[in-house]
């Protein structure tokens, strides 16, 4: 089975400032790793995935995430945040090959103030 | 990219009653769809996995009898929650993934609000 843990409910930060997003997994099995992010009554867009490969995954609106696999994180980062990156960011997992069920974290508020 | 759907957005039932929710995937076949729900401030859970022309594998915990999906086509997966009441209400979003979008993506529709009064 997996488990995903967001070490933080809310995180707020100045614009402009940079951002992580922390993301901690377990599995006993080889994941594949997602962020995706919530708008007020809106479904779910994807930021980044990582399947495989470089470790450094970028993605949409500036953000990136580096997979570590020996610590079963996959946290996310922004270098300079904006007022419009207020939202709910959610990190999941699922299992390799087809189209497998995500298992989602609790979710990060992300509170951007001017 | 590939768009899902969902209908209606919005949807007030009295309760008893039953309500249905449309998945559509506008412009790719979705061999699979995933239907979750989701409490105020709180995360999505998944309730069931439907494959094209299967039955749906419902999670644990999850009322197969009061939840009802169905996937007769490749482009449409509905959710019908029987005999609502009020402790149904919750934002019901659907995924779906399959030929024609990215693999091992899934890509959501924009939710629905059910409220059960």
């Amino acid at each position: 089975a997996q488990s995903v843990t967001q070490l933080d409910s809310q995180v707020p930060v100045f614009e402009e400032a940079p951002v992580e997003l922390r993301c901690n997994y377990s599995s006993s099995v080889s994941v594949y790793l997602f962020w995706y992010v919530q708008y007020p009554n809106q479904g779910l867009q994807l930021l980044l995935k990582y399947l495989s490969g470089s470790t450094l995954v970028k993605g949409i609106n500036g953000f990136e995430a580096e997979f570590n696999k020996s610590q079963t994180s996959f946290h996310l980062r922004k270098p300079s945040v904006h007022i419009s990156d207020t939202a709910e960011y959610f990190c999941a997992v699922s299992r390799l090959g087809g189209y497998n069920k995500l298992i989602f974290g609790a979710g990060t508020r992300l509170a951007v103030h001017p | 990219g590939a768009v899902v759907s969902q209908h209606p957005s919005r949807v007030i039932c009295k309760s008893g009653t039953s309500v249905k929710i449309e998945c559509r995937s506008l412009d790719f076949q979705a061999t699979t769809m995933f239907w979750y729900r989701q409490f105020p401030k709180q995360s999505l859970m998944l309730m069931a996995t439907s494959n094209e022309g299967s039955k749906a594998t419902y999670e644990q915990g999850v009322e197969k009898d009061k939840f009802l999906i169905n996937h007769a086509s490749l482009t449409l997966s509905t959710l019908t929650v029987t005999s609502a009441h009020p402790e149904d209400s919750s934002f019901y979003i659907c995924s779906a993934a399959g030929h024609g979008a990215v693999n091992y993506e899934q890509y959501f529709g924009p939710g629905t609000r059910l409220t059960v009064t």
